[in-house]
């Protein structure tokens, strides 16, 4: 079965710190992508990031990075100065061939 | 770019009636629309996916006969919850990729809150 795991239901980090959230996935495929998706209270989803899973680079988009270690079927991301806004859930998903399918969210606060 | 909108985005409606709840891309061409439902608390469940111009394909264990999905444009997807029961209640979201493949990018409407009396 493919599945995503956050193992984190919720965290809290202090404003302008450093926090690493979790995911982990299984499946047999080797071509995929990777996302992780923000839900802020307006339950908005919003992409954070992306990775294709044939790039051994760790995609960057400002405060977010990804760790991605494939052999590992292991996705985290960090997030750098933490900021007020970054409150939400966050999601991780994976699309291996005609599937998409969404962790269970982790809820992290940023405390100021 | 790339701004879904979602209509309505609540909807409280009588049991037994139907209702529809519209898609549509705003500056693009979406060739696949998904259809997500998720519960308080809960992550997204993938209900349904649509290409423009095809059926859509249900994921298991979803009525396609109780949730009709049209995509009849390449910026339109209409998800009809007919006979709603108050089970039927919950947070509707659909999202939209430019090309076709669940690989793409899917970009989120702000979602549509359904309560069934």
């Amino acid at each position: 079965a493919q599945t995503v795991t956050q193992s984190q239901p919720e965290m809290s980090v202090q404003e302008a710190e450093t926090v690493t959230l979790s995911c982990t996935y299984d499946t047999s495929e080797n071509n995929y992508y990777l996302f992780w998706y923000k839900q802020p209270p307006s339950r908005q989803m919003i992409l954070v990031i992306r990775q294709e899973a044939y790039k051994q680079q760790n995609a960057t988009e400002n405060r977010f990075s990804v760790n991605f270690q494939k052999a590992a079927k292991s996705f985290s991301l960090k997030i750098s100065d933490s900021q007020l806004g970054d409150t939400a859930m966050y999601f991780c998903a994976f699309t291996p061939y005609d599937k998409v399918i969404f962790g269970p969210g982790t809820s992290l606060s940023v405390i100021p | 770019g790339a701004v879904v909108s979602q209509h309505p985005s609540w909807v409280i409606c009588k049991s037994g009636t139907s209702v529809k709840i519209e898609c549509r891309s705003l500056d693009f061409q979406a060739t696949t629309m998904f259809w997500y439902r998720q519960f308080p608390k809960q992550s997204l469940m993938l209900m349904a996916t649509s290409n423009e111009g095809s059926k859509a394909t249900y994921e298991q264990g979803v009525e396609k006969d109780k949730f009709l999905i049209n995509h009849a444009s390449l910026t339109l997807s209409t998800l009809t919850v007919t006979s709603a029961h108050p089970e039927d209640s919950s947070f509707y979201i659909c999202s939209a990729s430019r090309l076709t493949g669940v690989w793409e990018t899917q970009y989120f409407g702000p979602g549509t809150r359904l309560l069934v009396l």
